[in-house]
């Protein structure tokens, strides 16, 4: 099993340009979402999703966009990226519910310059 | 608004002895709790959860969670350390209304020879 694949692992980009970043999940889990990571300051919740089409804000949204039409995919859009935007970046899964676990992808490292 | 809190940056222990990772929380309802463990440059490793019931919850790699309804508490628990057991641990929380996992600042475990 993949469980949760993101790509890239490693990306540098120069303030201003967009990228995405991407998550799959062969689970079949309804609920994705994605965080970053900072030091000293955990991970914060950027946006997640309940199922395809469906998609909402978490703490840190701004300069975020996200989507989802299918299941499985929930790409992470960087629309102009700033310096603030450098971080380590997770995408998670899980089935619906209170009580279920959230399983992780490897992470990306981004560096914007 | 459920929230979780992680009062150490950083705890040391010597390989054999007990250790314990702290955790407090705050919710409206019932607590659904959460430890994981991140490896250096890994993503994150489910340990363990506490959704109803026994008050010792025992997880992965011999770790174990004590839930304290009236000091509102889930700390991490491991008789015996080993050096293999360093890594950054993190509580969190489920938000009942929307599912969103809710992430402590995380705390450095650090098991020395």
């Amino acid at each position: 099993n993949a469980g949760v694949t993101q790509t890239p692992k490693f990306q540098v980009l120069k303030t201003g340009q967009s990228m995405t970043l991407q998550c799959a999940q062969d689970m079949n889990h309804e609920y994705m979402s994605w965080y970053r990571q900072d030091p000293g300051m955990g991970l914060r919740l950027i946006h997640y999703s309940v199922g395809a089409g469906i998609t909402d804000q978490g703490e840190v949204p701004n300069g975020y966009n996200v989507s989802r039409s299918t299941t499985e995919d929930f790409p992470l859009r960087l629309l102009s990226a700033a310096p603030s935007q450098t971080s380590v970046y997770f995408c998670a899964s899980s089935r619906q519910g209170q009580g279920t676990e959230a399983f992780f992808g490897q992470g990306t490292r981004l560096t914007v310059v | 608004a459920q929230s979780v809190a992680q009062p150490e940056d950083q705890v040391n222990v010597a390989e054999g002895n007990p250790l314990t990772v702290k955790c407090t929380y705050s919710v409206s309802g019932n607590p659904y709790l959460f430890w994981y463990v991140q490896y250096p440059n890994r993503g994150l490793q489910f340990l363990l959860k506490y959704i109803t019931g026994d008050n010792l919850v025992k997880g992965s790699y011999g770790f174990e969670a004590e839930f304290n309804k009236s000091q509102t508490s889930f700390h991490l628990k491991k008789p015996s350390a080993l050096v293999s057991d360093s890594a950054l641990y993190f509580c969190a929380v489920r938000d009942g209304g929307t599912d969103k996992l809710i992430f402590g600042t995380g705390t450095r475990l650090q098991v020395f020879p």
